[in-house]
């Protein structure tokens, strides 16, 4: 099995701000890492895939980067509605998930 | 845009059943892959398995001796059975659509909204 660490468990930030959460693999998943956005009420949706790999619709603010064990999901210009739970989630073994991080805007 | 909804009991009992459904809309479920996932309170996501468009499965080994999986191409959903639940199994259930490319971009590309299971007597 591969477990995901992820990081911080919460944050608070202003509009505006660059906020960074990380994802550490038990080991080497070769960038088959992804990100996803869950919101009350709506289904989760992917923010990034493949490690860095925006998908469709998602704001340019969004980015991930990483490679090996290590990554990480970058939202710059943190808008008011980036309120949400953000979790990690690793393909490169059967699925497993990070814990999450909610991200609360001051 | 194609959409999933998924639709349950809410309340099962400890060593029934639990079985739910997932609707897909706007788009055909042959020719994809499908998965359901789950999240217990206080934990985090657990994949739970998926169902390929061959009509193969793949289970969580944690699971995989209650579970299995169903689908009705032409009434457009598929399903999930958990047998013999505890109050372990009490969770928000996910279906989702399960892609897989040629790189790394493997990953679950739609999500419904989940539905609440509650095991208790």
């Amino acid at each position: 099995d591969t477990q995901l660490t992820q990081s911080p468990p919460s944050l608070s930030a202003s509009v505006g701000d660059r906020v960074s959460i990380t994802c550490r693999a038990s080991q080497n998943i070769d960038r088959f890492l992804n990100w996803y956005q869950v919101q009350p009420g709506k289904a989760p949706r992917v923010l990034i895939y493949a490690a860095s790999t925006l998908a469709s619709g998602i704001p340019s603010r969004f980015s991930g980067r990483g490679s090996r064990t290590d990554y990480s999901l970058i939202i710059s210009d943190l808008q008011p509605e980036d309120s949400a739970i953000y979790f990690c989630q690793q393909s490169y073994s059967e699925p497993s998930f990070g814990s999450g991080t909610r991200v609360e805007i001051k | 845009q194609v959409q999933l909804q998924e639709s349950g009991p809410g309340l099962v009992k400890p060593s029934e059943t639990l079985t739910l459904k997932c609707t897909v809309s706007g788009g055909p479920i042959s020719g994809h892959d499908w998965s359901w996932i789950r999240q217990s309170p206080g934990k985090p996501l657990e994949w739970i398995g998926h169902r390929y468009s061959t009509g193969s499965t793949t289970y969580n080994p944690s699971l995989e001796s209650r579970v299995s999986f169903g689908v009705d191409t032409s009434e457009k959903w598929f399903s999930l059975r958990l047998n013999s639940v505890t109050a372990a199994d009490t969770a928000i259930y996910y279906c989702a659509r399960w892609q897989t490319g040629t790189v790394a971009d493997w990953y679950f590309p739609l999500w419904g909204r989940g539905t609440r299971v509650t095991v208790s007597s």
